[in-house]
C-alpha cells in the first residue's frame, strides 16, 4: 500500500509567520503535488515536482513555494503566512496519474 | 468554461436506491480519467480508474463517453456507508498533472 504521510494534522500561525509543511512518501514514486481544499473551491493545485530538485506551478502557486531535495519529500513553504491561506493543504504521490493522499493538514493562521 | 464540472448535490437517496453522477470536461485531449472518494474531514481516495471501454467494480460502474464529453458513476444498491463526496478527475494529454471537479455529495438516508 501507498503511505503518504504529512508533518501536522492541525496547525495554528500567526500572520507573517513562515510555514513549513512537509510531506513524506514511501513508493519511490516521481511526481509530487500540493493542493489546497477549501469549501465550494475544490482541489487547488499550488505546486508540484516531477522529479527532485524539479517543481512547477500549479494553479495558485503565489504566496507559497516548494523544495524537492530527496525523491521521497516534498515540502511546501508559505514564506508569510496570512490568513487567506487558512485551509486544508493535502500532498500527494502519483503513478499513472493515480493519485494517493496523505491525511492533510489543516492551517488555521490568525 | 471549468476544465471539469459536477453537480455538487446533495444527492439524498434511500438505503437500496441506483444513483448515477455525471461529470463533464472540457478539453477533448483529456487522457485519462478517474473518480475518487472523499469521506467528511478525511483525504480522497481512488474509488476507480475510468476505461474507454467502461468499467465495474462490484456494485459500482464506471462509463466514459467521448462524444460528449462526461464520465459517469452508477452506483446500485446503495449503502449507508456510501455517503461521501465523490471526486470527478481528469488528465489531459501530455501534461502529468490532473484536475478535479469540485465533488457530488451523496448521501444515503436509511
Amino acid at each position: 500500500d501507498v503511505k503518504v504521510t504529512q508533518s501536522s494534522r492541525y496547525l495554528v500561525k500567526r500572520t507573517g509567520e513562515k510555514v513549513f509543511l512537509e510531506c513524506v512518501q514511501d513508493m519511490d514514486h516521481e511526481n509530487m503535488f500540493w493542493y489546497r481544499q477549501d469549501p465550494g473551491l475544490g482541489l487547488r493545485l499550488i505546486y508540484f515536482s516531477y522529479d527532485v530538485k524539479m517543481k512547477e506551478k500549479g494553479d495558485i502557486p503565489e504566496g507559497y513555494s516548494v523544495s524537492r531535495e530527496k525523491k521521497e519529500r516534498f515540502s511546501l513553504i508559505l514564506e508569510s503566512a496570512s490568513t487567506n491561506q487558512t485551509s486544508m493543504y493535502l500532498c500527494a504521490s502519483s503513478i499513472n496519474y493515480e493519485q494517493y493522499f496523505g491525511p492533510g493538514t489543516r492551517l488555521t493562521v490568525t | 468554461r471549468k476544465e471539469v464540472e459536477q453537480d455538487p448535490g446533495p444527492f439524498n437517496v434511500p438505503e437500496g436506491a441506483t444513483v448515477a453522477f455525471n461529470c463533464t470536461y472540457s478539453n477533448s485531449a483529456s487522457q485519462s480519467f478517474f473518480w475518487y472518494r472523499q469521506d467528511c474531514r478525511k483525504e480522497p481516495k481512488l474509488l476507480m480508474s475510468v476505461y474507454s471501454s467502461g468499467n465495474e467494480d462490484g456494485r459500482f460502474t464506471a462509463q466514459l463517453n467521448r462524444a460528449s464529453q462526461y464520465i459517469s458513476l452508477l452506483i446500485r444498491d446503495s449503502k449507508l456507508s456510501d455517503s461521501a463526496t465523490y471526486l470527478c478527475v481528469v488528465n489531459i494529454r501530455g501534461y502529468q498533472k490532473v484536475t478535479f471537479g469540485i465533488g457530488t455529495k451523496l448521501q444515503v438516508i436509511p
